[in-house]
């Protein structure tokens, strides 16, 4: 399995510019999730998503939408990129058991609005 | 869900344990304590979790206190690859919760 794949692995974007972060997971998880990681800072939820068609907002959801056509699948898309959303974007999946839930990482997007 | 305080840095010896303590006081009874790492620019790993019983996997232990306010996560040998900052987190069990990354601790393994 490779896990969660995120593509592209670094970008810079002009104001105004518009791109989708793309989200792949090949271990059949119902859940996904974007965050986002400032500097120094803990990850802020930006969207998640409990299966396909359904997402749901987390707590940064400003800037940002969202599909989940298929199970393996999550793009984000930014649609007027402000330099408010330099950051690094992680994408996650889990599968929620009675036993606890566990959320797989991404390697992450770092993306940097000029 | 309920808060997580942890000591924002820790060094440790390498092959030593390194003991990490968290507090989570206002825990509710069907939350969990979790533990991920992330080191340095990559995505955070997960570690191990629990509900009230002691865990060990193959990276690490995790303690609960009776009372369930507080934990510690062992690295029974600590090498220098475990240095990372090291996030405990307490979160119910329900589709769509948010993991809540708070500060975290910041582990350091000196040679």
């Amino acid at each position: 399995n490779a896990g969660v794949t995120q593509t592209p692995k670094f970008r810079i974007l002009k104001i105004g510019q518009s791109m989708t972060l793309q989200c792949t997971q090949d271990m059949n998880h119902n859940y996904m999730y974007w965050y986002r990681q400032d500097p120094g800072m803990g990850l802020k939820l930006i969207y998640y998503s409990v299966g396909a068609g359904i997402t749901d907002k987390g707590e940064v959801p400003n800037g940002y939408n969202v599909s989940r056509s298929t199970t393996e699948d999550f793009p984000l898309r930014l649609e007027l990129a402000a330099p408010s959303q330099t950051s690094v974007y992680f994408c996650a999946s889990s599968y929620s058991t009675g036993g606890g839930e566990t959320q797989y990482f991404g390697p992450g997007t770092r993306l940097l609005v000029l | 869900d309920a808060k997580t305080t942890q000591p924002p840095s820790m060094d440790c010896a390498e092959g030593r344990a390194a003991n990490l303590p968290c507090n989570h006081s206002t825990i509710s009874g069907n939350e969990y304590v979790y533990w991920y790492r992330q080191i340095h620019s990559q995505g955070p790993q997960y570690i191990i979790h629990g509900l009230k019983n002691n865990e060990t996997n193959e990276m690490a232990s995790l303690i609960i206190t009776e009372d369930r306010k507080s934990s510690t996560l062992i690295l029974p040998h600590a090498t220098l690859r475990d240095t990372a900052v090291y996030y405990c987190i307490v979160k119910k069990l329900y589709a769509g919760n948010m993991l809540t990354f708070g500060g975290g601790t910041r582990l350091m393994v000196k040679p």
